[in-house]
């Protein structure tokens, strides 16, 4: 079974420009769910997506945005990017039910310059 | 609004020694799963173990254990017989079951194992 994939695996922006990163859950998980990673911060909540919708927001700016497409693939879009935005961003996917928890992929490591 | 507490930034033990990672955590609701995460160098955060808090039985997977106390919100994990490649940042999280399924981190334990 394959697990979460996210793509790419490094990005390097410049400020202002947006990015767009792709998170590809564990066959059947309806649940995706993205959090920034930051030495400063620690982990941190962005938003989880059930079935296209967007279930539960964290306290991020709106420049920051998702969306889960029917096949449960989901995106993650940063706009105007800030310096402060660099963070490693990763991606879980959960079953739901017993199997409760989530399963994360490897991240996308965004360096903004 | 929960948190998660792991007030030992660092840790270093002898491969093969038994090492207890210390987590606390405030909430008031009465069910909950609580888990603990291992992010090794390459950055995928694996789930190492995971205790559903209605559950009186501490869970164990392997080498890997938990002393779950409810009562005074605490979850450590304890690695016996520790193995190089334990070698990791370990995070404590908990999570509601009712409500917004997130998974609230605390700031984690760099755990070195040296041979």
């Amino acid at each position: 079974k394959a697990g979460v994939t996210q793509t790419p695996r490094y990005l390097i922006k410049t400020r202002g420009q947006q990015v767009t990163l792709s998170c590809s859950p564990i066959s059947g998980h309806r649940s995706v769910s993205w959090y920034q990673q930051t030495p400063g911060q620690g982990l941190q909540f962005l938003f989880e997506y059930f079935s296209e919708t967007q279930r539960n927001k964290g306290n991020f700016p709106g420049r920051f945005s998702g969306r889960q497409f029917s096949n449960s693939r989901s995106e993650m879009n940063v706009s105007t990017l800030e310096l402060g935005d660099s963070a490693l961003y990763l991606c879980a996917s959960s079953g739901g039910g017993q199997n409760y928890g989530y399963t994360f992929g490897s991240g996308t490591r965004l360096t903004v310059v | 609004a929960q948190t998660v507490t792991q007030s030992q930034p660092e840790m270093s033990v002898q491969e093969a020694e038994t090492v207890t990672l210390s987590c606390t955590y405030d909430t008031s609701e009465s069910n909950y799963y609580l888990f603990w995460y291992k992010q090794p160098p390459s950055r995928q955060m694996i789930l190492v173990i995971r205790q559903e808090a209605y559950k009186q039985q501490n869970a164990t997977e392997n080498r890997f254990s938990v002393n779950f106390q409810k009562a005074a919100k605490s979850f450590s994990l304890k690695i016996s017989d520790s193995q190089l490649w334990d070698t990791a940042m370990y995070f404590c999280a908990f999570m509601t079951i009712q409500g917004a399924q997130k998974l609230v981190f605390g700031q984690g334990t760099r755990l070195t194992i040296n041979p």
